[in-house]
C-alpha cells in the first residue's frame, strides 16, 4: 500500500526565507513522487516530480525536492519565498504496482508574509 | 492547447436529489481519475479510468456513487440520493498515459453543494 503524510498543514514564513515543506511517504516498492501547487481558485498543477535517476529534481518558481530513500522523504524546499508562493503544497506517490492512481498528502497551506 | 475542462464548476442541489458532473480531459490522454477534495482537506481518490481496461473503482465511498467514461473521451460522475456530506469540490485529471510517471493534468473542478 502507499501513503503520504505532510507534516504542518500550515507554514508561514517571511518573504526572503527559506521554504521547507515536509513529505514523508509509505510503498512496498520504489516510488515515483510528485509535488502539485494549488494557488487560490485555481486547479492544481504540477510542480516537479521524481521518477528515477538523480535525486535533487528541480521544479517551477525555483522549487526542489530530495528523495531521501533511507528517510522516505521528499521534501520541498526554495531558498528565498516569494509572496506568489502562498498557495497549498500537495505531496503524492504512486508505485508501479497496485493503485494506479496517485495517493495525497493532505496538503501543507504556505502563506508568506511581507 | 485545450486543458481538462469541468461542468458545471458550480452546483447546488437539496439533498436527496441526482447530480451528474462532467469532464472533458485534454484529447489524446488515455487515463483519466476523478477525486474529491473536502473544504480544508486532501484529495480523495475516487475511480480511474485507463483506455479500455475496467476501471479501477476502489475508491468510490457508496454505490450512490458512479461514474462513466466512452472510449477515452468524456468522463461523467453521478451521485444519487445526495447528502450533505457530498459537498465538495469535485476534481478531473487525465494524463497521457496511465504509466506511474505520468503526470496528471488537473481541471478546475465542480464546487458541489448539498443543501
Amino acid at each position: 500500500a502507499q501513503s503520504v503524510t505532510q507534516l504542518g498543514s500550515h507554514v508561514s514564513v517571511s518573504e526572503g526565507a527559506l521554504v521547507l515543506l515536509r513529505c514523508n511517504y509509505s510503498s512496498s516498492v520504489p516510488p515515483y513522487l510528485f509535488w502539485y501547487v494549488q494557488y487560490p481558485n485555481q486547479g492544481l498543477q504540477l510542480l516537479l516530480k521524481y521518477t528515477t535517476g538523480a535525486t535533487l529534481v528541480k521544479g517551477i518558481n525555483g522549487f526542489e525536492a530530495e528523495f531521501k530513500k533511507s528517510e522516505t522523504s521528499f521534501h520541498l524546499t526554495k531558498p528565498s519565498a516569494h509572496m506568489s508562493d502562498a498557495a497549498e503544497y500537495f505531496c503524492a506517490v504512486r508505485s508501479d504496482t497496485g493503485r494506479r492512481a496517485l495517493t495525497f498528502g493532505s496538503g501543507t497551506r504556505l502563506q508568506v508574509q511581507p | 492547447g485545450a486543458g481538462v475542462s469541468q461542468s458545471p464548476s458550480n452546483k447546488v442541489t437539496e439533498k436527496g436529489k441526482d447530480v451528474e458532473l462532467r469532464c472533458d480531459p485534454i484529447s489524446g490522454h488515455t487515463a483519466l481519475y476523478w477525486y474529491r477534495q473536502r473544504l480544508g482537506q486532501g484529495l480523495e481518490f475516487l475511480i480511474y479510468f485507463q483506455g479500455n481496461s475496467a476501471p479501477d473503482k476502489s475508491g468510490l465511498p457508496s454505490d450512490r456513487f458512479s461514474a462513466e467514461r466512452t472510449g477515452e473521451s468524456v468522463s461523467t460522475l453521478t451521485i444519487q440520493r445526495t447528502q450533505q456530506e457530498d459537498s465538495a469540490v469535485y476534481l478531473c485529471a487525465s494524463s497521457p498515459t496511465g504509466q506511474e510517471y505520468s503526470p496528471l493534468h488537473f481541471g478546475n473542478g465542480t464546487r458541489l453543494t448539498v443543501t
